[in-house]
């Protein structure tokens, strides 16, 4: 079974500075999805990034970009010039490209509680 | 779009009582699912559906039920409520397997207490 682990609790950055949060997965599968999501405050989730496993080229989304290791089967995330919105809870997830049963769902880390001092 | 529609998004209910949480996307998505979410332990999921009248277990399946009668619709059915199962809720859905980037779109979540 894959497995996603964040390995930082809680993070801190100061405004317009740069953080990277991390994560790491387990999976025998060639073929997947990784994701990171926003969790604000207000509960809902948002998705900051996506990552295709077969894509070699990084994702990038604005101020967030990723370093996906598929070989270290590491997939961080960077956020620059962090702004006090970035406050948030984030999650790492998996997800199969496969097609049967239960490899559709989407696997979680614990998340990251990120704060940003201004 | 309204999206994924969880309804109610605060209930407090007494040990033993049963309940519904509600849960209705517009999407035209087959696979939708129910997650919990405790501190420290991320979202484990419930129940899923990869459409109409398919349903299966997740992480943590005791104490739910659920159906899937039509395609925009998956209700969350707590039985017998237990304080282990006070948390907040989360239901998701995305296109099928075969399709799309894999995304799952969320509801606001359901915020639940048992006392």
């Amino acid at each position: 079974a894959q497995t996603v682990t964040q390995s930082q609790p809680e993070m801190s950055v100061q405004e317009a500075e740069t953080v990277t949060l991390s994560c790491t997965y387990d999976t025998s599968e060639s073929d997947y999805y990784l994701f990171w999501y926003k969790q604000p405050p207000s509960r809902q989730m948002i998705l900051v990034i996506r990552q295709e496993a077969y894509k070699q080229q990084n994702a990038t989304e604005n101020r967030f970009s990723v370093n996906f290791q598929k070989a270290a089967k590491s997939f961080s995330l960077k956020i620059s010039d962090s702004q006090l919105g970035d406050a948030a809870m984030y999650f790492c997830a998996y997800r199969s490209a496969g097609s049967g049963g239960s490899q559709g769902n989407l696997i979680f880390g614990k998340g990251t509680k990120l704060s940003v001092k201004p | 779009n309204a999206g994924v529609t969880q309804t109610p998004k605060f209930q407090v209910l007494k040990t033993g009582q049963s309940m519904t949480l509600q849960c209705a996307q517009d999407m035209n998505h087959e696979y939708m699912s129910w997650y919990r979410q405790d501190p420290g332990m991320g979202l484990r999921l419930i129940h899923y559906s990869v459409g109409a009248g398919i349903t299966d277990q997740g992480e943590v399946p005791n104490g739910y039920n659920v159906s899937r009668s039509t395609t925009e619709d998956f209700p969350l059915r707590l039985l017998s409520a237990a304080p282990s199962q006070t948390s907040v809720y989360f239901c998701a859905s995305s296109f099928d397997l075969f399709k799309g980037s894999r995304e799952l779109f969320f509801g606001e979540g359901s915020r639940l207490t048992v006392l």
